[in-house]
């Protein structure tokens, strides 16, 4: 059982470069998200999905995109990374809103 | 503004001690609190969720309590293993229907053999 499954693990980009970042679930989960942990900072939401189709802000949703046209893939664009995008972004997902968030394994993002 | 605390911000015991964990919320109209687990390099793993309603959740050794009036909660650890090291994380869901949760900054548990 795959669970939630993110990719790439690790990433170096420069400053201004674009790249999308792979979140795929196999429990059928209508509800997804992403976080970025930052130290001193903790997790902090992204964007979030409460099904295919329907996606909205979270608390930093700014110089990130999502869509989300299947139930199972919810990929994170970053349109023109910048220095202050350094950080492990996790992707999660849940039978509904309230119910218990599974996490991948997080992508470990530097922007040179 | 929704805020969560969580004190110590490191714990070092022996093994077999009982140990409690605390978190606290200061906005006290949540939908539900959830205990996560993180390895290092890892994500997170869900431990326990207590719906508002709820007093406490069992799993195991571990058992969560939430005191909703006062902005609280606890996770208590019993006879702790060298396995349980890791940092622990709580998270508090508002009452939308956003499923945001607000994370505390997490204990880091070691857990000494």
């Amino acid at each position: 059982n795959a669970g939630v499954t993110q990719t790439p693990k690790f990433q170096v980009l420069k400053t201004g470069q674009s790249m999308t970042l792979q979140c795929a679930q196999d429990m059928n989960h209508e509800y997804m998200s992403w976080y970025r942990q930052d130290p001193g900072m903790g997790l902090r939401l992204i964007h979030y999905s409460v099904g295919a189709g329907i996606t909205d802000q979270g608390e930093v949703p700014n110089g990130y995109n999502v869509s989300r046209s299947t139930t199972e893939d919810f990929p994170l664009r970053l349109l023109s990374a910048a220095p202050s995008q350094t950080s492990v972004y996790f992707c999660a997902s849940s039978q509904g809103a309230y119910q218990p968030q599974h996490f991948g394994d997080g992508t470990r993002l530097s922007i040179l | 503004k929704q805020e969560v605390t969580q004190i110590p911000a490191a714990l070092s015991v022996p093994e077999g001690e009982n140990l409690v964990l605390n978190c606290s919320f200061t906005d006290s109209a949540i939908y539900n609190l959830q205990w996560f687990r993180q390895d290092p390099g890892k994500g997170l793993t869900s431990l326990l969720l207590i719906q508002s309603s709820q007093r406490e959740q069992t799993s195991g050794r571990l058992n969560a309590s939430l005191d909703k009036s006062s902005g609280r909660s606890t996770l208590y650890i019993a006879a702790s293993q060298p396995g349980d090291s890791a940092t622990y994380l709580c998270a508090v869901c508002g009452s939308s229907n956003t499923g945001k949760l607000i994370f505390g900054q997490g204990t880091t548990l070691q857990v000494k053999p």
